[in-house]
């Protein structure tokens, strides 16, 4: 596809499940990135992976948050034991990441999670 | 952190009126992106400005980097312009490679 694709839209969870979240980027960005958006607040930065490594994960609120990359491409966001305040839209973001390190570059959004524990 | 600041919080139009939307930052950038968040929540890109002035239509952005302030103009709203504009920026020394968001302007323009 043309876009950024994450599945699913919508979700509604009870309080103490797992979910997990997917992130299709597009084809041949290398940088992937996952931000969390509260209601009323602008997007906030969680994790960021260069391929299928994982550069920088210092804005996940808590050990019950965990993403991965396996093959560099597909990204899957899990959270375990969901709280209320896990209740976000999650978003999805991706670069060309050409070159490592390479600074200052468009991110494309994702249509997002709406993930709402209950 | 870089601190992003936007103004005003929220902005109520008539169709047809222009409009201007501010976003301050505390240090120098890399990267500077404004977006639109439609009713549906997708982000839409705008505009990738860390300096320099771009035109889209009736969209048009400016930055000056060197006072660290962006501005979005919009011309002859449309109701479709509603929603959240969100500037965005990037300080990789300090702040690695994400984009740091201010809070938005909700715009909203009436027929």
């Amino acid at each position: 596809g043309a876009g950024v694709s994450q599945s699913p839209r919508y979700k509604v969870a009870k309080r103490g499940q797992d979910v997990a979240l997917r992130c299709d980027p597009i084809s041949g960005h290398v940088s992937l990135f996952w931000y969390q958006q509260a209601l009323g607040q602008g997007p906030e930065f969680l994790t960021y992976f260069q391929n299928e490594a994982q550069l920088d994960k210092s804005g996940l609120p808590s050990d019950r948050f965990f993403a991965e990359r396996p093959e560099g491409s597909v990204s899957t966001l899990k959270i375990q034991r969901t709280q209320q305040e896990d209740s976000a839209v999650y978003l999805c973001a991706s670069s060309l990441g050409l070159l490592a390190g390479v600074r200052g570059e468009t991110q494309y959004f994702g249509p997002g999670t709406r993930l709402l524990v209950l | 952190g870089i601190q992003v600041e936007q103004s005003p919080p929220d902005l109520i139009l008539q169709e047809g009126a222009n409009s201007t939307l501010r976003c301050n930052f505390s240090d120098s950038v890399n990267n500077l992106q404004w977006f639109h968040q439609n009713p549906w929540g997708q982000l839409i890109n705008l505009f990738y400005i860390p300096s320099g002035t771009k035109q889209n239509g009736r969209l048009s952005a400016t930055t000056v980097a060197t006072e660290r302030y962006s501005l979005l103009y919009i011309s002859s709203s449309q109701t479709t312009d509603s929603g959240v504009y969100f500037c965005a920026v990037e300080r990789y020394e300090t702040s690695g490679s994400r984009l740091t968001f201010g809070e938005g302007t909700q715009l909203t323009v009436n027929p």
